[in-house]
């Protein structure tokens, strides 16, 4: 079985700051996929990053950042100076070759960034 | 190009009723899957399909059925509407069965009465 588990409900945070948002995941798959998407209040789920579990490689795209550690089981996002725009719910999500083909997520952590 | 697209936007049934959802996957992509987000919970899978057969189902009642036509385009079915059906129904195109190219549409939500 795979799990996927975003501890934080929700965040809050002020303009101009940093908020990191965890991910901690479950699979007995040697081979499997690492996803975060951003859910706005329109409902579509837009897609943010994919990681496979050979590229523990960490990545910067912007304000975006990504932490991915094989030993903790962990995949966590950072955004930096963060902004109202990046208001939303983030979800983290697995897909694992025994599983099928299915993205398994996690429940989501909301943030909520003020000006 | 058009991204998913998903018909209708909004939709209020009444239990007992039957409902069908529809999706137009992103030209070029073959696999359909959908999922259901129950309000404050992640999505949850529901059906795959691609080629147009069925390639993976989750834990859902019978009530649920769905298919996916020559065009690849892809309708969800629910009959004997629960209260408990209520939620965004989201459909995911993939130009792979792997599904690690995963592109959202922006959901139908339901509201069943």
């Amino acid at each position: 079985a795979q799990k996927v588990t975003q501890a934080q409900t929700e965040i809050s945070v002020v303009e101009k700051e940093d908020v990191t948002l965890d991910c901690v995941y479950e699979t007995r798959d040697t081979t499997y996929y690492l996803f975060w998407y951003k859910q706005p209040p329109s409902g579509e789920l837009v897609f943010l990053i994919r990681r496979n579990s050979f590229d523990e490689q960490n990545e910067i795209s912007g304000r975006y950042s990504w932490n991915f550690q094989k030993s903790t089981s962990s995949f966590n996002f950072t955004i930096t100076a963060s902004q109202v725009v990046d208001s939303a719910v983030y979800f983290c999500a697995l897909i694992g070759r025994a599983a099928g083909n299915k993205l398994t997520f996690g429940g989501g952590t909301r943030v909520l960034v003020k000006p | 190009d058009a991204g998913v697209t998903q018909s209708p936007t909004h939709l209020i049934k009444t239990r007992g009723q039957q409902v069908t959802l529809r999706c137009s996957p992103i030209s070029g992509h073959k696999s359909v899957s959908w999922y259901q987000q129950v309000l404050g919970q992640g999505p949850q899978f529901i059906f795959q399909y691609y080629e147009k057969e069925e390639r993976g189902r989750g834990n859902f009642p019978d009530r649920f059925s769905a298919r996916q036509f020559p065009n690849y385009s892809s309708e969800l079915n629910v009959n004997a509407l629960l209260l408990g059906d209520s939620a965004l129904y989201l459909c995911a195109s993939s130009p792979q069965v792997t599904n690690t190219e995963a592109f959202f549409g922006q959901g139908t939500r339901l509201t069943v009465v």
